[in-house]
């Protein structure tokens, strides 16, 4: 599975867009980019995943470059219960493993 | 509908006792997996389950680390004996029946904090 890299730390206004980069740029084409997140002392919550379309949900937009090597995470009006540490991870198609990383945390001020 | 449920939220031991933790997936899901979370790192995989069968224990630490699934549904994770290093939590997550290839989601538990003295 392809490396990812983030920022160790972000941080955001209350309100505001957060923008979380993610750089993968040895992903392979049939690799999957997932995003989740973990509110302190809880488990890691899936928040969106995509392959070459950008996706939303309720919950955020995924932005994924058209080369793949890059994508953005977007929580467009970010609130307190926001800060968390953001994973982004490459999953092979042919595997059920997420292999995390450190992610970024991101902490949202009033 | 119930998340995936573990025991004991904390535990509290001295070095060289044993330790277990119990985990509950979600109704339904046959893939379990087992993370271990060190403090201000990700969660790295230590085992999966498919139904009753580990598929992937390769960073399991098998001198110390057991687990079990004998009924394909609840899992138990045991150290024999505890070290000063195994302090972390243990996460608990399951997958649907098609795996990440459905939902692309896995459903992670509270976790478990050891505290080894």
């Amino acid at each position: 599975d392809a490396k990812t890299t983030q920022p160790p730390s972000m941080d955001c206004a209350e309100g505001r867009a957060a923008n979380l980069p993610c750089n993968h740029s040895t992903i392979s084409g049939n690799e999957y980019v997932y995003w989740y997140r973990q509110i302190h002392s809880q488990g890691p919550q899936y928040i969106i995943h995509g392959l070459k379309n950008n996706e939303t949900n309720e919950m955020a937009s995924l932005i994924i470059t058209e080369d793949r090597k890059s994508s953005t995470l977007i929580l467009p009006h970010a609130t307190l219960r926001d800060t968390a540490v953001y994973y982004c991870i490459v999953r092979g198609y042919n595997t059920d493993k997420l292999i995390f990383g450190t992610g970024t945390r991101l902490q949202v001020f009033p | 509908e119930a998340g995936v449920v573990q025991s004991p939220r904390y535990k509290i031991i001295e070095k060289k006792q044993p330790v277990a933790f119990w985990c509950n997936p979600i109704s339904g899901h046959n893939t379990l997996y087992w993370y271990l979370q060190n403090l201000g790192q990700g969660p790295e995989l230590l085992i999966r389950y498919e139904n009753e069968e580990a598929v992937d224990d390769s960073q399991l630490p098998k001198d110390r680390f057991s687990a079990e699934r004998l009924k394909g549904v609840d899992s138990t994770l045991k150290i024999q004996p505890a070290e000063l290093g195994d302090s972390a939590v243990y996460l608990c997550a399951s997958s649907s029946p098609l795996g990440l290839a459905d939902t692309g989601e896995l459903f992670f538990g509270e976790g478990s904090r050891l505290t080894v003295l």
